[in-house]
């Protein structure tokens, strides 16, 4: 079966730390990843995808996210994070089989001032 | 910038009632989407539509329909809302993609749907 799983429901850092978000997935052919954002009272907005190419992925907003093939994980980081980081991130995996994209639970992440 | 509007942000209906939730979007996608989104179960998909008049069920249609008759509008219909379909209810857009076919989608703000 194809899942996603966003192993930690929260994660809280201090303003200026690194931030990791983890994401595993699991599918049947080539996987095509996205990290996805949501703040309070909003729709999703799009921080970056990978479709195929160099396994480090940069995005919107400072964010990045690294592709690891055998651990199958797509995991979101930051250098230094803003307390205006703080929201609900939700990983994706998009079958190139189904071409449905498979959403995680989602992690909130606390950036503490 | 792509632009996602949906019809309300905040709804509340009775049980029984048939409910419209409308989606509109402004540049040109092929792809339509409505999911639903309820804590710790992330966002599951409704119904999709890959082009006008076109539908796909996703993972949760039971209890919702759906229609496409022009290419910027997607509806998403609960014939006889019931309590156990009180959630947000997103809808997302995106290009098809035939050189890159795994465009990412846009979302709208959400529908907060609370049936009583």
């Amino acid at each position: 079966a194809q899942s996603v799983a966003q192993p930690e429901d929260q994660v809280k850092v201090a303003e200026g730390n690194p931030l990791t978000v983890k994401c595993t997935y699991s599918v049947s052919g080539n996987p095509y990843l996205f990290w996805y954002v949501q703040y309070p009272n909003r729709g999703l907005q799009f921080l970056l995808k990978y479709i195929t190419g160099d396994n480090l992925v940069k995005g919107s907003y400072g964010f990045e996210a690294e592709f690891n093939k055998s651990q199958t994980s797509f995991h979101l980081k930051k250098p230094s994070a803003l307390v205006s980081d703080s929201a609900l991130y939700f990983c994706a995996v998009r079958s190139s089989n189904t071409g449905k994209l498979i959403f995680g639970q989602g992690t909130t992440l606390q950036v503490k001032p | 910038d792509v632009k996602v509007t949906q019809s309300s942000r905040y709804l509340v209906k009775r049980t029984g009632e048939k409910v419209f939730l409308e989606c509109v979007q402004d540049m040109d996608h092929e792809n339509m989407f409505w999911y639903r989104q309820d804590p710790g179960l992330g966002l599951r998909l409704i119904y999709f539509s890959y082009d006008v008049k076109m539908k796909e069920k996703g993972d949760i249609p039971e209890g919702y329909s759906v229609s496409r008759e022009k290419k910027e509008r997607f509806s998403l219909i609960l014939e006889s809302a019931s309590t156990n379909q009180t959630s947000m209810y997103l809808c997302a857009s995106s290009l098809r993609g035939v050189i890159v076919p795994y465009n990412e989608q846009f979302f709208g703000p959400g529908t907060r749907l609370t049936v009583l």
